[in-house]
């Protein structure tokens, strides 16, 4: 199956710092998403992003298919950005398992 | 919309004993999946269904399993727990070819 790797795996930052979180996969992707994993353990929606560049607010997302990797950028960082990033793919093709493969996270602590 | 509940939200087991983990959905999704999260680590595949009446393996499904009667719901069984399955469990559901959506997930101890 498809292998995802974050990097990097903890990152602490003051409040107002700017971060970029990289995932990379092994194959080529029907979907990527970006996820928040909140210190209550809710998984919260960032980013659909199989390729191209989208932006909501301080967060943007892009993802060059072709060369596999997608970026998470975080700006002006608030203490409620803290948390762990996800990066999730899925390549089906006719076989295997149909689902969402997760990295290991990116541990983003701000500190006010 | 409440998008994809799950019940309970905390369960404590002993070993041994079984219990089924609800999901339900009313968003109208083909896909659906069951997910465990243990402490430190990503998300790992137990079960997936594309629609009523198909369930697959994923990656993570022994000592699971998984039924889908309806469109709505894909509850989850955990026959004679154990402790290795302590852990957080997600369900999630799709539509065709976009993103999927979690549950606020059930935090399972087995004791």
């Amino acid at each position: 199956g498809i292998q995802v790797e974050q990097s990097p795996p903890d990152l602490i930052l003051q409040e107002g710092a700017n971060s970029t979180l990289r995932c990379n996969f092994s194959d080529s992707v029907n979907n990527l998403q970006w996820f928040h994993q909140n210190p209550w353990g809710q998984l919260i929606n960032l980013f659909y992003i199989p390729s191209g560049t989208k932006q909501n607010g301080r967060l943007s997302a892009t993802t060059v298919a072709t060369e596999r990797y997608s970026l998470l950028y975080i700006s002006s960082s608030q203490t409620t950005d803290s948390g762990v990033y996800f990066c999730a793919a899925r390549r089906y093709s006719g076989g295997g398992a149909d689902g969402l493969t997760f990295g290991k996270g990116t541990h983003l602590i701000i500190q006010p | 919309n409440a998008g994809v509940t799950q019940t309970p939200k905390f369960r404590i087991l002993k070993i041994g004993q079984s219990m089924t983990l609800q999901c339900a959905q009313d968003m109208n999704h083909n896909y659906m999946y069951w997910y465990r999260q243990d402490p430190g680590m990503g998300l790992k595949l137990i079960y997936y269904s594309v629609g009523a009446g198909i369930t697959d393996k994923g990656e993570v499904p022994n000592g699971y399993n998984v039924s889908r009667s309806t469109t709505e719901d894909f509850p989850l069984r955990l026959e004679l727990a154990a402790p290795s399955q302590t852990s957080v469990y997600f369900c999630a559901s799709r539509p065709v070819n976009t993103e999927a959506f979690f549950g606020q997930g059930t935090r399972l101890t087995v004791v």
